[in-house]
């Protein structure tokens, strides 16, 4: 089974800055999918940004950017310009490309909150 | 296109009641999945729903139970409810639940069990 790890509970930046929030992920497989959720107050998940296992390249949307590094099994998520709106919990999850027999695999989120 | 929808989305029961959630999903989206969200576990995947079939179930009891209907349409049912069933249940529809496809998750029902 894979486990996800976010070792930050919390993080408070000002409006403006960058922040990143951290992910790393066990598991024995080769293909699979990551990703970025946001669950503002309102408790609507909703989907950031995604990976795929397989490219090398970091997904990128407007400003949430990732730092994907399969030897490592991190998958970190840059917040660039942070804005108010962003203040939400932040998920981060897995996916095996063969099924999902254990559908999204999430971690335990990142209480993001962005000050005036 | 409509979002996802979950009805009801406040429930208060009492143990050893049981309750039936529902979920529409995105329209031709074929796959349903529900997690359950506590303060403690986290969210944690329940079953998944493809072409009225379950193919994927989680670590839950036999309690826990669903069903897909020929539209897609699917529910979820707790019987004996306990104490520690009180959650906010999600629901994410998909088109087809894997491939890295993206799930879009409804609002959610908050479930109290007193």
């Amino acid at each position: 089974a894979q486990t996800v790890t976010q070792s930050q509970p919390e993080m408070s930046v000002q409006e403006a800055e960058t922040v990143t929030l951290s992910c790393t992920y066990d598991t024995s497989e080769n293909n699979y999918y990551l990703f970025w959720y946001k669950q503002p107050p309102s408790r609507q998940m909703i989907l950031v940004i995604r990976q795929e296992a397989y490219k090398q390249q970091n997904a990128t949307e407007n400003r949430f950017s990732v730092n994907f590094q399969k030897a490592a099994k991190s998958f970190s998520l840059k917040i660039s310009d942070s804005q108010l709106g962003d203040t939400a919990m932040y998920f981060c999850a897995f996916m095996s490309s063969g099924g999902g027999a254990d559908g999204l695999t999430f971690g335990k989120g990142t209480h993001l909150i962005i000050q005036p | 296109k409509a979002g996802v929808t979950q009805t009801p989305r406040y429930l208060i029961k009492t143990r050893g009641q049981q309750v039936t959630l529902s979920c529409s999903p995105i329209s031709g989206h074929r796959s349903v999945s529900w997690y359950q969200q506590t303060p403690g576990q986290g969210l944690q995947f329940l079953f998944e729903y493809f072409s009225e079939t379950q193919r994927n179930k989680g670590n839950f009891p036999g309690r826990f139970s669903g069903r897909q209907f020929s539209n897609s349409r699917s529910e979820m049912n707790v019987s004996t409810l306990e104490l520690g069933d009180s959650a906010l249940y999600l629901c994410a529809s998909s088109l087809a639940g894997w491939g890295g496809n993206e799930q879009f998750f409804g609002p959610g029902t908050r479930l109290t069990v007193l």
